[in-house]
């Protein structure tokens, strides 16, 4: 089956520590999203990949890095400068931009 | 910038009401996505609509696409427990993302 994987289901990070969320698809999309969701709100977009090796800065990028040496990954670095990283992950792909997107079961991160 | 307002955040009904949500966008657009997330889940597409005054049903939803292109609608007819959850209008914006509206939460009365 096709889909999108995101891993962990639930990370929690320590003060200072850096955390890498795992974005896989098997869709053959060149486009991958990764949003973050606080309780009740809507999704706002940290980074958006066109294409393999390119990527650009959403509305909220700042403590938060991505790369896409691959088609089929695109993982999110949480940095010890986001201070408020407690929310829900969710990683996208659609087969190109402003196309529908699919996600993924998403990631739920917390701070220890 | 470009901004896609939906309303209203919240709806209560019973089941068996019905229920509609509307998205407004402060510029054309090429077409309208709508999504549904479900309480602890995560967004599924649901439609996409591209025609001025498009209408399409899936079921028990009717989606429409108006005339300007510029707003949409979800109604729900006759709601029922499954339907509960947030549904997200989303529309392009530049740089081949999507802006999405804030969704609005549907919430079934005990």
């Amino acid at each position: 089956d096709g889909g999108i994987t995101q891993s962990p289901k639930y990370l929690f990070r320590k003060e200072g520590q850096n955390v890498t969320l795992s974005c896989e698809q098997n869709l053959n999309h060149d486009a991958m999203y990764w949003y973050r969701q606080d309780p009740g709100q809507g999704l706002r977009l940290i980074y958006y990949s066109q294409i393999v090796n390119d990527f650009q800065k959403g509305d909220i990028a700042e403590g938060y890095s991505v790369s896409r040496e691959k088609k089929e990954s695109f993982p999110l670095t949480v940095t010890s400068a986001q201070k408020n990283p407690t929310a829900f992950y969710l990683c996208a792909s659609s087969i190109g931009g402003q196309q529908p997107q699919h996600f993924g079961d998403g990631t739920r991160l917390s701070i220890l | 910038g470009q901004q896609v307002m939906q309303i209203p955040q919240y709806q209560h009904v019973q089941e068996g009401e019905d229920f509609t949500t509307y998205c407004n966008s402060s510029t054309t657009l090429s077409n309208i996505q709508w999504y549904k997330q479900r309480p602890g889940g995560h967004p599924v597409f649901l439609i996409q609509l591209v025609k001025s005054g498009e209408v399409k049903k899936q079921k028990r939803l009717t989606f429409q696409f108006g005339e300007a292109k510029k707003n949409s609608s979800l109604h729900i007819t006759a709601t029922q427990t499954t339907d509960v959850g947030t549904y997200f209008c989303a529309g392009p914006g530049g740089n081949y993302q999507l802006i999405w509206g804030a969704g609005t939460k549907l919430i079934i009365k005990p």
